[in-house]
């Protein structure tokens, strides 16, 4: 059973505007909600977090946003760059339950490609 | 820095054939992970070890061991190799549960492995 999920395996959008990537989960014990970037050939590798006391969280160009009576979280670029063209993880984990040493748990990924 | 450094970065093995995969950090990181990263899918956690002489089973643990003897060190063994072991393998750290959930983990940049 998928405790993340990104239904969007792909979005292109356009240099310039903003992308918008969304993630649902299922597991109210999440309270740590995490995003990473993977470039081809290459690690994933940490861009922002919230955590869940929180319902927005920047940084730069990025903001996470965070609806918990939706389980639902998404991350916005703005502007789109070139660079931004990647796969990008949304990851969750469970900290509060300190018994429990896992773990983050990410979903399948969406690709996003930023068009010229 | 060098971070986490996996080798080696490709391998082809043949059914049946051994083989440890190599990981290491220099950051003095605690907490040590592998994953694995089939195609269109997320990544799913093989092992983790919250220190030295301590490890423990992820979500797909079958098929693989693990030790880690040092803090810097934790190679993942595949014993007996087999083709639904074909995958992109990677390791990651963290400084503890709590640094690993808000500021990410560091990911190494990952061994492409294929049985044949």
């Amino acid at each position: 059973d998928q405790q993340v999920k990104q239904n969007s395996p792909s979005l292109s959008v356009q240099e310039g505007r903003i992308s918008i990537l969304n993630c649902d989960y299922t597991n109210s014990m999440f309270d740590y909600f995490l995003w990473y970037k993977k470039y081809p050939a290459e690690g994933p590798t940490f861009l922002i977090s919230i955590s869940s006391i929180k319902d927005k969280n920047e940084d730069g160009r990025f903001t996470v946003f965070l609806n918990k009576s939706a389980k639902h979280l998404s991350l916005h670029i703005v502007p789109s760059q070139p660079g931004d063209s990647a796969v990008y993880f949304c990851a969750a984990s469970p900290l509060r339950d300190m018994n429990r040493d896992d773990k983050i748990i990410f979903g399948k990924g969406t690709r996003l490609h930023i068009l010229p | 820095n060098a971070g986490v450094t996996q080798t080696p970065k490709f391998r082809i093995l043949k059914i049946g054939q051994s083989m440890t995969l190599q990981c290491a950090q220099d950051m003095n990181h605690n907490y040590m992970y592998w994953y694995r990263q089939d195609p269109g899918m997320g990544l799913k956690l093989i092992y983790y070890s919250v220190g030295a002489g301590i490890t423990d089973k992820g979500e797909v643990p079958n098929g693989y061991n693990v030790s880690r003897s040092t803090t810097e060190d934790f190679p993942l063994r595949l014993e007996l190799a087999a083709p639904s072991q074909t995958s992109v393998y990677f390791c990651a750290s963290s400084y503890s549960k709590g640094h690993g959930v808000a500021y990410g983990y560091t990911f190494g940049s990952g061994t492409r492995l294929t049985v044949v």
